[in-house]
């Protein structure tokens, strides 16, 4: 069956560091992956999208990478600070149907 | 403000009493969609719309109906709410031609006891 697997359920790391978080799938060829944020209580936000055919993408202090070889993604953020605390998501959509279906989130932590 | 409105926010409920929660959007977008979230198994897509009229199940639509009638809003329906569907409910909605990037509703906690 499909699954995703984000692979830490937390990271801790310390403010201005980089922080990286993984998003892995297995039995599914996605078109697009995108990340969310959510903060306890609301709603996911949405971050970045990458399409299949990109490796790359940036957005401000984010980036992220998808290796379509591997069924990973990886989600940057660089000179980390304390209001980047929250959950992320990702979450995978085929080019053949609408469904889409999310990791169950990383919680990340930035320590001053 | 574009927005995706949904209604109520908390509701406590009894086991087998019919309750609808509504969602509506303003921002004249095709694609709508439910989830529900648990602690531990993230979000997990109920049912979808690509536009009006047009509805279909994602993983967990056991237990649940939507329609949509009218491009704004989509609802969903619990005809016989049993305690394994408490949950915190979200509904988003997405342009078909942006890679589904979805807004997402503030969420509605529901408690069936």
């Amino acid at each position: 069956s499909q699954k995703i697997e984000q692979n830490s359920e937390a990271l801790n790391i310390q403010e201005g560091k980089t922080a990286t978080l993984t998003c892995n799938y297995t039995n599914y060829s996605p078109a697009y992956l995108q990340w969310y944020r959510q903060d306890p209580g609301r709603g996911p936000v949405f971050l970045l999208l990458i399409r299949e055919n990109e490796k790359e993408k940036r957005k401000e202090r984010l980036k992220v990478t998808f290796d379509t070889t591997l069924k990973q993604s990886l989600f940057h953020i660089t000179a980390s600070q304390p209001a980047d605390s929250a959950t992320y998501l990702c979450a995978l959509r085929s080019s053949s149907a609408s469904k889409i279906i999310f990791g169950s989130g990383t919680r990340l932590s930035i320590r001053p | 403000e574009a927005q995706v409105t949904q209604n109520p926010r908390y509701l406590i409920t009894v086991t087998g009493k019919k309750l609808t929660v509504t969602c509506s959007q303003n921002m004249n977008h095709e694609y709508m969609s439910w989830y529900r979230q648990d602690p531990g198994l993230g979000l997990r897509q109920i049912y979808y719309s690509m536009n009006v009229e047009v509805t279909d199940k994602g993983d967990v639509p056991e237990g649940y109906k939507v329609s949509r009638k009218e491009k704004r809003n989509f609802p969903l329906i619990l005809e016989s709410p049993s305690p394994n569907q408490t949950s915190l409910y979200f509904c988003a909605s997405s342009l078909l031609d942006r890679g589904l990037e979805q807004y997402f509703g503030p969420g509605t906690r529901l408690t069936v006891t």
